[in-house]
């Protein structure tokens, strides 16, 4: 069965910056793509990035290009996303989610980590 | 990278199909067959209903349909339940990145 869990989300200052990891388990983490995707409270959805199986290829938002950077440890089954210069309309829940291998597009998605940006 | 258009609720009575739309532009819902549609629960992890504009992941019922058209992709539910109360996103491809809609809420009368 296919886990996604994400950790590492809590309160921080503007300006602050926070590691997001996601560790998985039931699939092939080294053959899939993986993603970030946000939601504000009472939003939707907004898609952050994503990065290629061995890492080689990075794709940003607009709006978080330069600000977040996306990485994976395949030793480790785990995605990072290192959130920089915080501002409190980052405030959100993070999902992890994994492309599928079938077809173009997320097929599972963690159950998220809650990132509060306040003073 | 503007997010397509959703209508941001809909409703329907048990059994009424309903359809939602997603309108975007030539860079994405019009330029690709890779739009997704996902429903979400509150406080739940969105779930893949509809994928490749039209097909279904198995395990979901066959009342949930796609079909795109120019800029726009809609996703139909017919056969009305209650379970199907819920948020619903289109995501598009749209070169190298990705895009959600604005999401639709709909509630089941």
């Amino acid at each position: 069965e296919v886990h996604l869990v994400e950790s590492g989300g809590g309160l921080v200052q503007p300006g602050g910056s926070l590691r997001l990891s996601c560790v998985v388990s039931g699939f092939t983490f080294n053959n899939s793509w993986m993603g970030w995707v946000r939601q504000a409270p009472g939003k939707g959805l907004e898609w952050l990035a994503n990065i290629k199986q061995d890492g080689s290829e990075k794709h940003y938002a607009d709006s978080v290009k330069g600000q977040f950077t996306i990485s994976r440890d395949n030793a480790k089954n785990s995605l990072y996303l290192q959130l920089h210069s915080l501002r409190v309309e980052d405030t959100a829940v993070y999902y992890c989610a994994k492309y599928s291998g079938i077809y173009y597009g997320l097929d599972y998605w963690g159950q998220g980590t809650l990132v509060t940006v306040s003073s | 990278q503007s997010a397509p258009t959703q209508p941001r609720s809909v409703s329907g009575s048990p059994g009424q199909s309903v359809t939602i739309s997603c309108t975007g532009t030539s860079n994405d819902v019009g330029g690709y067959n890779y739009v997704l549609w996902y429903q979400q629960y509150p406080g739940k992890a969105p779930k893949v209903m509809i994928y490749d504009v039209s097909k279904r992941p198995s395990g979901v019922p066959d009342r949930f349909s796609g079909s795109k058209s120019g800029n726009t992709a809609s996703l139909t539910i017919s056969g009305l339940q209650a379970e199907d109360e819920a948020d619903y996103y289109c995501c598009s491809y749209a070169d190298t990145l990705w895009v959600f809609g604005g999401g639709t809420k709909l509630t089941v009368l």
